[in-house]
């Protein structure tokens, strides 16, 4: 398997804008977590699913946050409209319905000007 | 929630040296891990240890579930194991937490 895959690498985008975050879970992986790094709150938990359903959304800081998960492979992050605060590197993780070992994408870097 | 606590928070040695980093963990857990996030950013699993010993190398972790710690072990370090290390932990199939990292620089 290729891994944890998210895209874009690097987005920067002008404040106001829509941005949308996307990660394809390691096949097999139950879970999808997504996090958001900062230098101030380190890494936080957005939101996680377990076989397609979020079950905790509690760290999604505002209402301008939304996350899906359509199928099994793919999950979506949205931001609108972006402000600068929301600048940070995005990451997605998934592991296995057992409770073992979870891995990561490379994250997003986003920047919102 | 459960609260994670590593330390120290930074450390600078010498090519050669040798270091422990510690994660305290505030209530039961059924899945730690540690994972090393490199000068690009990626955070890379260095161990999956719930509980006991694992060696991989120059590094070696060790989990006492019962009094809610881990260590990890870093031996003759070298440059390329500069990065900040995290400490994760998970109760049953509940959310990931992270700790806030120790960030070891490694000079030559």
């Amino acid at each position: 398997d290729a891994g944890v895959i998210q895209s874009p690498r690097h987005e920067v985008t002008e404040m106001g804008q829509e941005v949308t975050l996307r990660c394809k879970p390691i096949s097999g992986h139950d879970y999808l977590f997504w996090y958001r790094q900062t230098m101030m709150r380190g890494l936080e938990l957005l939101i996680y699913f377990n076989n397609n359903v979020p079950i905790d959304d509690s760290g999604m800081p505002e209402d301008r946050f939304s996350a899906k998960m359509p199928n099994a492979s793919f999950s979506t992050l949205k931001i609108q409209p972006s402000e600068p605060r929301d600048s940070a590197v995005y990451f997605c993780a998934s592991t296995p319905v057992s409770n073992t070992e979870a891995f990561f994408g490379q994250g997003t870097r986003l920047t919102v000007v | 929630g459960i609260q994670v606590e590593q330390s120290p928070p930074d450390l600078i040695l010498q090519e050669g040296a040798n270091s422990t980093l510690r994660c305290n963990f505030s209530d039961s857990v059924n899945n730690l891990q540690w994972f090393h996030q490199n000068p690009w950013g990626q955070l890379i699993n260095l161990f999956y240890i719930p509980s006991g010993t694992k060696q991989n190398g120059r590094l070696s972790a060790t989990t006492v579930a019962t009094e809610r710690y881990s260590l990890l072990y870093i031996s003759s370090s070298q440059t390329t194991d500069s990065g900040v290390y995290f400490c994760a932990v998970r109760v049953y199939n509940n959310d990931m937490r992270f700790g806030a990292g120790t960030r070891l620089t490694v000079k030559p």
